[in-house]
């Protein structure tokens, strides 16, 4: 009975590189929501998707940034031409219904050299 | 426009003693406010929730009080341990924003022996 699986956990990129991190939710979760964690700050929302279907994507940036949740596989958020400032940790997290008391994978931590 | 306010940035407790950990935030179509608990290299762990419709929710050494007037939530834990040491992150949504959860900055706790 997995939790919520992220990664890689660790992530170098050199600026203008793709950076792809990966999250399979928790076994029957298909709400999946991504976070991004600067560093001396809180988690800030970016996307929610249940399978194959964006639902809110409000808190990510509308360039560089897409996430997706297919049919078969997991969730990917995909990071184009990396920035330094896109240096922080992403979590993800399931539930099986929207919201409340939805359990986080481990995180991604993005260094962007 | 911090929604969700914790403004200490660290609290230290004795062992034994009652960490009160304290949460503002600023918009009142937040209905439902949760704590969570994460060590580094971790991601979030959720701790207890309280819905607006109460004004304290209890579980075990962990207590929850809501001041809708004041807009204010804390945390009480007693007696702390030394495996409470971690940064407590308060988060709130509201009906309606789909599981989109905004969190405070957290408040790094370290309860010495």
């Amino acid at each position: 009975n997995a939790g919520v699986m992220q990664n890689p956990r660790h992530l170098v990129r050199r600026r203008g590189q793709e950076a792809r991190l990966r999250c399979s939710p928790m076994k029957g979760h298909s709400h999946v929501y991504w976070y991004r964690q600067l560093p001396e700050e809180g988690l800030k929302f970016m996307v929610y998707l249940q399978k194959e279907n964006i639902i809110d994507e409000s808190g990510m940036p509308k360039e560089r940034f897409s996430a997706e949740f297919p049919k078969e596989g997991p969730s990917i958020l995909r990071i184009q031409q990396v920035v330094r400032g896109d240096s922080a940790a992403y979590f993800c997290a399931s539930s099986l219904d929207t919201a409340l008391g939805y359990t986080f994978g481990s995180g991604t931590r993005l260094t962007v050299v | 426009d911090q929604q969700v306010k914790q403004n200490s940035p660290s609290l230290s407790v004795q062992e034994g003693r009652i960490s009160i950990l304290n949460c503002d935030y600023t918009n009142s179509m937040f209905d439902y406010f949760l704590w969570y608990k994460k060590y580094p290299a971790e991601g979030p762990t959720f701790l207890i929730s309280i819905s607006s419709i109460k004004d304290k929710n209890e579980d075990g050494r962990f207590t929850v009080f809501l001041n809708k007037s004041a807009k204010h939530l804390s945390l009480h834990i007693v007696p702390s341990q030394p495996g409470d040491s971690a940064v407590y992150f308060c988060a709130a949504s509201s009906t309606g924003s789909q599981g989109n959860l905004i969190f405070g900055k957290g408040t790094k706790l370290s309860v010495k022996p």
